[in-house]
């Protein structure tokens, strides 16, 4: 079955922190990876996308996310976290159908 | 580039209404898909339209049904409404009946069924 897991519902991290979001798929065929973020009243921002070659893909806001094919994972990363980045980050899989599956999110709030 | 718009933005509807959310796409865009997000939850797919026809539908029952017009524009209509449709139910276009799954999404309608 075609699934997306983010394992954390909730995550608080200071201001100037690391962050790291984790994200696992099940996916038959090859699939490509989005992270798309959700502030408060808003509709989806894309943050970034993987669709093949280089494992480490940029994006905007100062994100990035590694696609490790062997640990089926695809974990969002951002050195330093700002106030504005607590929002609810959504991971989605896809094929050439366009049809997102996204995981159940995972809210991040920033302390000052 | 204009994004995408939906109307209305809130609506409160009774059990076993109807109701109509629209979706004007971004321009250039062809294909739109509709998502409900229930409180706490990611966003499913309902269905998506392609030119007018539908191109992949999620497991939601047929009193969800959707309509593209020929400027892309779309319409979500939901018939006989239960309280579980509450829900965020947002529209997103993207250009291609084959693409990636990289979506341009709206803000959303947010419907409560009372």
């Amino acid at each position: 079955a075609q699934s997306v897991t983010q394992p954390d519902i909730h995550i608080t991290v200071s201001e100037g922190a690391s962050l790291e979001l984790r994200c696992n798929y099940s996916y038959g065929a090859t699939p490509y990876l989005f992270w798309y973020v959700q502030s408060p009243g808003q509709g989806l921002q894309l943050l970034l996308k993987y669709f093949s070659g280089d494992t480490l893909v940029q994006g905007i806001k100062g994100f990035e996310a590694e696609f490790k094919r062997s640990q089926s994972s695809f974990n969002l990363r951002k050195p330093s976290v700002h106030w504005s980045d607590a929002a609810e980050y959504f991971c989605a899989v896809s094929g050439n159908t366009g049809k997102l599956i996204f995981g159940q999110g995972t809210t991040l709030q920033v302390k000052p | 580039e204009t994004g995408v718009t939906q109307s209305p933005t809130h609506l409160i509807k009774t059990r076993g209404q109807q109701v109509t959310l629209r979706c004007s796409s971004q321009s250039g865009h062809n294909t739109v898909s509709w998502y409900q997000q229930a409180l706490g939850q990611g966003p499913q797919f309902i269905f998506q339209y392609y030119r007018e026809e539908e191109n992949g539908r999620g497991n939601f029952p047929p009193r969800f049904s959707g309509l593209q017009f020929p400027n892309y524009s779309s319409e979500l209509n939901v018939n006989a409404l239960e309280l579980d449709d509450s829900a965020l139910y947002l529209c997103a276009s993207s250009r291609g009946q084959v693409n990636t799954g990289e979506l341009f999404f709206g803000e959303g309608s947010r419907l409560t069924v009372l």
